[in-house]
């Protein structure tokens, strides 16, 4: 298996600030994805990280507002970029491990929006 | 873009009842996922199907993947107060060949269960 952890695990915000959240992964890994969850809602994937190169985004999310970082095979960030209180969601980081099928997720980062 | 829809939305059962949730898409998956949500918790693995028509058990669980490959259930027996959380299907396009273009979920709408001791 492997552990996932996410800083900050939640945090509250102003209205057009930035806040970035860090993914750590404690086992190599191949893919890292970020997904956002609405109050009472699914996940909805934004973006897969990409190591060394500028992440894939979903229809519906752009790099200006959700800019992504993978330096390395274990470590993401993903940014939420002038926030408003429409962002207030859980935002969760997830990675397929090497030689696992397997798609574990992070506890999540709860983001409250003012 | 793709759905999947999860029936019943919500459950409120008696201890020791049996559970059964479904989950179909308006399009085909090769791999099917059931995970677990307890609040403040990021998604917990269940089970994994690879293989359509395949029939896997987790201990008080068990799942099937559809043969047409746009659904699959799962089945909760005896259920616990533990079992409270949201439960979610997702689909993955990728099967056991991987290819890493499919390996993003696209998961169903929930089903949240509540357990009356």
């Amino acid at each position: 298996s492997a552990v996932i952890s996410q800083k900050p695990s939640r945090d509250i915000c102003q209205r057009g600030t930035s806040l970035t959240i860090q993914c750590q992964v404690d086992s190599q890994v191949t893919m890292m994805f970020w997904y956002r969850q609405q109050p009472g809602q699914s996940l909805t994937l934004i973006a897969t990280a990409n190591q060394g190169s500028e992440a894939t985004y979903e229809s519906g999310f752009v790099i200006d507002k959700f800019p992504i970082s993978r330096p390395n095979l274990t470590f993401s960030t993903l940014t939420v970029s002038n926030m408003s209180p429409e962002d207030s969601s859980i935002y969760l980081c997830s990675a397929c491990v090497m030689q696992q099928e397997t798609q574990y997720f992070g506890p999540g980062t709860r983001l409250l929006v003012l | 873009g793709q759905q999947l829809n999860q029936s019943p939305q919500s459950m409120f059962i008696q201890e020791g009842e049996d559970v059964s949730m479904n989950c179909t898409s308006s399009s085909i998956f090769n791999t099917w996922l059931w995970y677990k949500q307890e609040p403040g918790e990021g998604p917990v693995l269940l089970i994994a199907l690879y293989k359509a028509g395949e029939l896997t058990s987790n201990g008080r669980l068990t799942a099937q993947f559809g043969i047409t490959r746009k659904d699959s259930f799962l089945n909760i027996s005896a259920s616990i107060p533990s079992d409270v959380g949201i439960y979610f299907c997702a689909g993955q396009l990728s099967g056991l060949q991987k290819k890493s273009s499919g390996d993003k979920l696209t998961f169903g709408t929930g089903t949240r269960l509540a357990v009356r001791p």
